[in-house]
């Protein structure tokens, strides 16, 4: 486990808002990810971070942006929010080659 | 570009039957290759992992699975499933740090009593 936390766990909002969820873990780990999973689709990746402010686009990153300004935070933004976005969010860290996963932020989009 | 085929989206098990899902993969590289399991409303839980060497692995929970390079696959198996196996099973290919994985679509497996 890498003491990965997600925050809201759960989150509905309306169509065009801004929505931005934390992942925060604890063990100083350089990388780490968000991903979005949707059914039968298993899980892809939006963005991801190799150090502060280092990120970069992953497979699905339009119209979610991110941030992280400390190591232990990486921030996952949605700037206007859309049906298309509700979704269950997982963040995740990787040690030593393995990727651990949060517990998941289910977020919906009215 | 990497990718991962999971051909079977559900199966259905007699507990105390033997389990084996399925995962292909296309990788330019030695993969790394990973299973991870979730529970209904749950993270993902790493059941094991295959980086080199024995292409054997052992796993938690009594999984096992076999990295087959001929065949581009990397197929999880159980000999004996419990009722508490009842769930998703995802499989995924990476490389090195910085490993952004490729999962597949999951295959979510039922357990009958």
């Amino acid at each position: 486990d890498a003491g990965i936390t997600q925050s809201p766990r759960h989150k509905v909002t309306e169509t065009g808002t801004p929505v931005t969820l934390r992942c925060h873990q604890t063990e100083n780990h350089r990388y780490m990810y968000w991903y979005r999973q949707d059914p039968g689709h298993g899980l892809r990746l939006i963005h991801y971070s190799y150090g502060v402010k280092d990120t970069d686009k992953g497979e699905v990153s339009d119209g979610y942006s991110v941030s992280r300004s400390k190591t232990e935070d990486f921030l996952l933004t949605l700037e206007s929010a859309t049906s298309s976005q509700t979704s269950v969010y997982f963040c995740a860290s990787e040690s030593g080659n393995t990727i651990y996963f949060g517990e998941g932020s289910w977020l919906t989009v009215v | 570009a990497q990718s991962v085929t999971q051909p079977d989206i559900h199966i259905t098990v007699s507990e105390g039957a033997s389990l084996e899902l399925r995962c292909n993969y296309s990788y330019g590289a030695t993969p790394y290759l990973f299973w991870y399991v979730q529970s209904p409303g749950q993270g993902l839980q790493l059941l094991l992992k295959y980086f080199s060497g024995d292409t054997l692995v052992q796993g938690i929970k009594g999984f096992e699975a076999e990295f087959k390079r001929s065949q581009s696959s990397f197929n999880l198996r159980k000999p004996s499933v419990h009722w508490s196996d009842a769930a998703e099973y995802f499989c995924a290919v990476g490389k090195a740090a910085g490993n952004k994985l490729t999962f597949g679509g999951g295959t979510r497996v039922l357990v009958k009593p």
